[in-house]
């Protein structure tokens, strides 16, 4: 099983929106709503943003939010803070028992 | 509050063993799936391993299958990695997360630094 396709980075300013993109294939993203998000500063510990494709957990603000078409899923972040420049890493549920990772992408906070 | 704390990390040489633990707390051990997930230097999330609330499904990766095996302690609200014949390539900070079976994972602990260098 081959790692989900990330953006390596993307970059936006203040108060606007971006969206990093996720593609898979039919035997994951495409075949399963079990996509979930995940935001890692520097140093800790990764933390989960998004579930089952769009859900988010308590405490995470609606500024983030997540959504699938065919075997990519995108996490759109709008307004974007300060705070939120991290690396984000998609992960989907593969079948066989196998969760696969997205090799991640740096958002820049310009 | 949930709280895994991750232990057990260090300086091997190849071909060595070593074994992690993670305590959990602050919620019903016995009723999670739990994984361990690593993560290179520089590099990014890989899962590795994962152990059913009960014990009755467990799965590894290709990259650790035949060499770590994963384990539980519901006694003891603990989850273990044992790590044989240790490669350079192992070298990664490991993480101990509580599952919603394998849809996601929604809590990690702080993470443990395995380096297997000679």
């Amino acid at each position: 099983q081959s790692a989900l396709t990330q953006p390596r980075s993307v970059s936006g300013s203040p108060g606007q929106s971006v969206t990093i993109s996720c593609t898979g294939s039919r035997g994951d993203i495409g075949g399963y709503n079990y996509v979930s998000w995940y935001q890692q500063h520097p140093g800790k510990a990764p933390k989960l943003m998004i579930f089952d494709v769009s859900e988010r957990p308590s405490g995470v603000p609606d500024r983030f939010s997540g959504s699938k078409s065919g075997n990519t899923a995108s996490l759109t972040i709008s307004g974007l803070q300060a705070d939120d420049e991290a690396d984000y890493y998609c992960c989907s549920y593969a079948g066989s028992y196998i969760m696969l990772f997205g090799g991640g992408t740096k958002l820049t906070v310009l | 509050q949930v709280r895994l704390v991750e232990s057990g990390g260090g300086l091997v040489k190849p071909g060595g063993s070593l074994r992690l633990s993670c305590a959990a707390s602050g919620f019903t051990f016995s009723d999670y799936y739990m994984t361990w997930i690593r993560q290179a230097p520089g590099k990014g999330l890989e899962w590795i391993s994962y152990i059913s609330s009960t014990v009755t499904t467990i799965y590894y990766a290709d990259s650790v299958r035949g060499r770590f095996t994963i384990s539980r302690d519901n006694a003891e609200n603990s989850l273990y990695l044992q790590m044989n014949s240790l490669r350079a390539e192992d070298t990664a900070v490991y993480y101990c997360a509580r599952g919603a079976q394998l849809r996601y994972v929604d809590s990690w602990g702080q993470g443990t630094l395995v380096t297997v260098s000679s």
